[in-house]
């Protein structure tokens, strides 16, 4: 059963910042969001994650709404290398669901 | 540090063959994992090992079995190899004490996959 709901898709011009959003409505008090990108077909590359506050690393920000039930990662300066398929996941202890993400296309 | 290792990269099979994908992890994590990738889909995993000693089925475990070898090493097997079967496999690892906390959720990293096809 899906625990994330992410866009299918989503396009973003070079240069601009990438906001892909992502709810989990059902996520309880411990459970942590997850970001992951795969590109092609390599294995998944982790992104950030977090648990209730703002988080930022030199790749993205992550930022978890008050109530926990949505959340937004931001690309601040989308290249065209940031393009592939932002997986969004809540984890349940040790198993990680991946859903099918949204495909982030970053136009010239 | 060469972080997680999956042999073989690519392989083909025909329908009832038997095959071992091996993984190898340098981090000394405890925890590893072994997912699938159909096209056009998310990863869905097959079973997991919390640690050394143990696993645990995941999504989708029917037609594999795995052996955690040592802490370092994780494998799958297909017995009797089917062609639905035939799909992008990746291994990952993982620190993970279950106490909460940053320290004890941490990510998972991934190998660079084993594509596989059954005919």
């Amino acid at each position: 059963d899906a625990k994330t709901t992410q866009p299918t898709s989503m396009d973003c011009a070079e240069g601009r910042a990438a906001n892909l959003p992502c709810n989990h409505s059902t996520i309880s008090g411990n459970e942590y969001v997850y970001w992951y990108r795969q590109i092609h077909s390599q294995g998944p590359q982790y992104i950030i994650h977090g648990l209730k506050n703002n988080e930022t690393n030199e790749m993205a920000s992550l930022i978890i709404t008050e109530d926990r039930k949505s959340s937004t990662l931001i690309l601040p300066h989308a290249t065209l290398r940031d393009t592939a398929v932002y997986y969004c996941i809540v984890i349940t202890g040790n198993q990680f669901y991946f859903g099918t993400g949204t495909s982030l296309t970053v136009i010239p | 540090n060469a972080g997680v290792t999956q042999t073989p990269k690519f392989q083909v099979l025909k329908t009832g063959q038997s095959m071992t994908l091996q993984c190898a992890q340098d981090m000394n994590h405890n925890s590893m994992y072994w997912y699938r990738q159909d096209p056009g889909m998310g990863l869905r995993l097959i079973y997991y090992s919390a640690s050394e000693g143990t696993t645990d089925k995941g999504e989708v475990p029917n037609g594999y079995n795995v052996s955690r070898l040592n802490k370092r090493e994780f494998s799958l097997r297909l017995e009797s190899a089917a062609p639905s079967q035939t799909s992008v496999y990746f291994c990952a690892s993982r620190r993970y004490t279950g106490t909460g906390g940053i320290r004890g959720n941490q990510p998972q990293h991934f190998g660079d996959g084993t594509r596989l096809s059954i005919l």
